[in-house]
Formats: C-alpha cells, structure tokens, sequence
C-alpha cells in the first residue's frame, strides 16, 4: 500500500495540554499535508509544508518535516475540546505522480476532554 | 463551508443496484477527485478530473466510473453494488492539476443493504 502510518492511532488529553501527531510516508513527496475531520464530516485542510521545508507554524499548529526520514509531526498547542477530531498526514506522491491525487494516512483520533 | 456541494447526504440501496453520486466544485475549480472512506480501508484515491478530461486513476473499481461536465461538476457512477461497497465516498475540487491544497464536500454515506 502506498499508504503512510500515523502514530498514534489515539491519544487522549486534557484541555491545555499539547498534542504531537506523527506520520510516515513511503514515497518522495513535493508537498505534505495535514486535515482534520470531525465525526463523519468532510476533511478540513490545515496546513500545507513543502519538501524543502523543515517546519511551519499556523496559529496553535506547528508542524515539522523531515524527507529523510520521510516522517511529519503535528502539534497543537494548548488544545481545546474544540480540537477533538480526527487529523490526517497527505502526501502527494511526488515526481511518479502526475495528477493531484492525495495519499492519505490512517489518522490519528484525537479526544480532547474539558 | 468548504464551497463543495455533494449530494444526495446518505443514499441506501441494495445490492445489484445502482448510484450516482453528485459534486460541485467551488467556484473556479478545475479539478474534481473523489474518495472512498471505509473503517477498512482508509480514505483511498478513486480518480481525478481536471477541466473535463480524466487526469489521475486509483484504485477504482470497473463497477465504479465517473465524469465531469462542461459546467464542471462531477458525477461518480456505481454499479452492481456489493456489501463492501458501503463507504463515505468524498469529493473534493482543487485550481489546478496538482499539488494543491483541496477542498472537501461534506460526503455521500452510501449503504448497500
């Protein structure tokens, strides 16, 4: 499968505290991308780093790339139960693909209790 | 809002049957992609259509096909419907071919009964 790996497949956190998401990705990559999705709704795009990149800030998210070992991480800071979701690495394959398609993690459930 | 319309929200049906699943893309979008989510599977690739030609195939089945007219929304077809079928299925519409940020429809929950 051309699929990555998110770690962890859960996490549970109180209120305030950070959330670290991380992802794995098998092949080059132009661009990665991080998306949220609430329950059973349409995924929400977050945040955009490209491979020449080594991290990136957007408001409580921070997120850091490194292509040699194809592996991403997202943070967020000081989470709200608003931040209860699932969120997503993509990657786009790279050079090998010519269209736009999207290769998607498993996620990562994120719980975020008051 | 993510300015990409799906409909119908959920759609059940039986097996053997057949579906269309409806998208429009945000204003001036060119390109079309539709996904599968399933609990087993993931959020898979199905194919992309860019300003009305196909552009990019996944792992579509034969049973599924799909097009885009020249107003430039997208219908997704699928055919003699099986159990495992039964999925969130996703459009989503980017400017360009490639490497964009993509924007989500809310999804079509298909049950195949």
């Amino acid at each position: 499968s051309q699929q990555g790996e998110e770690d962890p497949q859960a996490l549970s956190i109180q209120e305030g505290e950070n959330a670290t998401m991380n992802c794995s990705y098998k092949t080059s990559i132009n661009n990665l991308q991080w998306y949220r999705q609430n329950s059973g709704r349409g995924l929400v795009h977050l945040i955009l780093i490209r491979s020449n990149e080594r991290e990136k800030h957007s408001g409580r998210l921070r997120v850091t790339l490194d292509t040699s070992k194809k592996s991403s991480s997202l943070l967020i800071t000081a989470s709200r139960a608003a931040d209860t979701a699932s969120y997503f690495c993509a990657t786009d394959g790279g050079m090998a693909n010519q269209g736009g398609k999207l290769i998607f993690g498993q996620g990562t459930e994120l719980s975020v209790k008051p | 809002d993510s300015g990409v319309t799906q409909t119908p929200k959920h759609l059940i049906t039986a097996t053997g049957q057949r579906v269309t699943l409806r998208c429009s893309p945000r204003s001036g979008d060119l390109s079309v992609y539709w996904y599968q989510q399933s609990l087993d599977q993931g959020l898979q690739f199905l194919i992309q259509y860019y300003n009305g030609e196909e552009r990019a195939k996944g792992n579509i089945l034969e049973r599924f096909s799909a097009q885009q007219f020249p107003d430039l929304h997208s219908e997704l077809n699928l055919s003699s419907l099986e159990l495992g079928d039964s999925a969130l299925y996703f459009c989503a519409s980017s400017p360009g071919i490639a490497k964009n940020i993509q924007y989500f429809g809310a999804g079509t929950r298909l049950s195949v009964l």
